[in-house]
């Protein structure tokens, strides 16, 4: 079953911050991140496991709550770099990525 | 490092032909490789997961002898679309896991298949 990603889309201007949100309705061992742009294969951000971790990578960090099963990624001071379609994968018990139907996000000067 | 190729990056062919695509990882032992396919503006859709000298294991509505998989090395997997038909016409995308699924996912370039 796939997670749940909310918003669909979000238009920023640069420097302002996002944030996007993954669910799950199933127990949950890991939740992967990846951006993909137009035409483009995605590219992995981050992976993050049960024991509600939290992660950064420079100004995009993640989140974890495992008692929620939720997810959250923060694109802070936003940069004209950072548009695409952001994915959520989530691991369950049955060891499959499924990925949410991704968010657009548009950043513009 | 953790570098994906993928060969084609597109093709086009005819209706009743099959298509191979490579997918290699170039600096890592790849112990799991996936297969996907994603429509456009649509989220990506696995198909198969291949581990290294096993047989590949197909998502349920997935058709095995349709998209034969081979994983013939640790760094070698091809998707074979078999008689394509025009609604095989979509982006397939590989990756590769140094691990099983809790391990992080490199995805190659894609292919994009046209069958007229």
């Amino acid at each position: 079953q796939q997670p749940v990603q909310s918003p669909q889309a979000v238009i920023l201007r640069e420097g302002e911050d996002a944030v996007i949100n993954c669910s799950s309705s199933k127990a949950l061992y890991s939740v992967h991140w990846y951006r993909q742009k137009h035409g483009e294969a995605p590219v992995f951000l981050m992976i993050l496991l049960k024991g509600g971790e939290q992660k950064g990578h420079e100004k995009i960090s993640a989140s974890f709550n495992e008692k929620k099963q939720q997810s959250s990624l923060y694109l802070t001071a936003s940069q004209l770099s950072y548009s695409g379609t952001y994915f959520c994968g989530t691991v369950a018990n049955d060891y499959k990525l499924s990925f949410g139907a991704g968010t657009t996000v548009t950043v513009r000067a | 490092g953790a570098v994906v190729s993928q060969h084609p990056s597109w093709v086009i062919c005819k209706s009743g032909t099959s298509v191979k695509i490579e997918c290699r990882s170039l600096d890592f032992q790849a112990t799991t490789m996936f297969w996907y396919r994603q429509f456009p503006k649509q989220s990506l859709m696995l198909m198969a997961t291949s581990n290294e000298g096993s047989k590949a294991t197909y998502e349920q509505g997935v058709e095995k002898d349709k998209f034969l998989i081979n994983h013939a090395s640790l760094t070698l997997s091809t998707l074979t679309v078999t008689s394509a038909h025009p609604e095989d016409s979509s982006f397939y995308i590989c990756s590769a896991s140094p691990g099983p699924f809790t391990y992080e996912q490199y995805f190659g370039p894609g292919t994009r298949l046209t069958v007229t």
